[in-house]
């Protein structure tokens, strides 16, 4: 199975600044289409997860455009530009290129 | 917008089975663009797809090989809603499952954009 590892698995931002999260993947996560299946996740405490950006970069509706998806083959990156209190929670990227889809195993976003 | 309601019990005892039901609202199960997926999470496995069902002129089935030999996926167009059975289950089963949507078609893959509330499981005599 491919292997999602994700850093920090703590972040502890302040209000306003900006985070990021590191996503590397054990094997490309080109398919065969020419799309990289890369997704990013969030879920708020007590909640489902909810897809925030999907084939690396692409934003789901509704989600603020201070999500930001970027990166290719392996290293993914998922930035949060100007961190607000509704954005605390745990993030996980999942690769849904190859059999089985996994995730990566989150990373907590923490209010200083 | 689409919406699914989980349903089913939150205490199974172990080597019995677990059975959960997603309602789909917005959507239709058999629906050719859309793929009916079972998730689960628990602290020591994270986040764990199990499988899907989908409809592409018959009905298909993927599962991922650590529970292949005892899952079951089954649609019911009657009442637009889709199950998961889990036989013999054991204490390392007790997760919270969800049941998800994923898009499929071309350049669409392996993505849920749309979850179900979730649902403890306990697997406890």
């Amino acid at each position: 199975d491919v292997v999602m590892t994700q850093s920090p698995l703590s972040l502890p931002v302040t209000l306003g600044q900006s985070a990021s999260i590191s996503c590397r993947s054990s094997q490309s996560l080109v398919y065969s289409d020419g799309n990289t299946y890369l997704n990013w996740f969030q879920q708020r405490p007590g909640q489902s997860p909810r897809r925030l950006i999907y084939k690396v970069s692409n934003r789901d509706s509704g989600v603020p455009d201070r999500f930001s998806g970027s990166g290719s083959g392996t290293d993914f990156t998922l930035k949060i530009s100007r961190v607000e209190a509704e954005d605390v929670g745990v993030y996980y990227c999942m690769q849904g290129t190859h059999w089985p889809w996994t995730f990566g195993q989150g990373t907590k976003v923490e209010i200083k | 917008q689409v919406q699914l309601q989980q349903s089913g019990p939150g205490l199974v005892k172990p080597s019995q089975t677990l059975s959960l039901t997603c309602a789909i609202s917005g959507d239709s199960v058999s629906s050719s663009s859309a793929a009916w997926n079972w998730i689960r999470q628990s602290p020591s496995r994270g986040l764990e797809w199990l499988g899907r069902t989908y409809y592409n002129s018959k009905w298909f089935n993927d599962y991922t090989m650590s529970v292949k030999s005892r899952i079951t996926i089954n649609p019911d167009t009657s009442k637009n809603q889709f199950s998961l059975q889990l036989n013999s289950v054991t204490p390392e089963d007790t997760a919270v499952y969800y049941c998800a949507r994923s898009v499929i078609g071309s350049g669409s893959r392996g993505s849920f954009d749309c979850w179900g509330q979730g649902t403890l499981v306990t697997v406890s005599s």
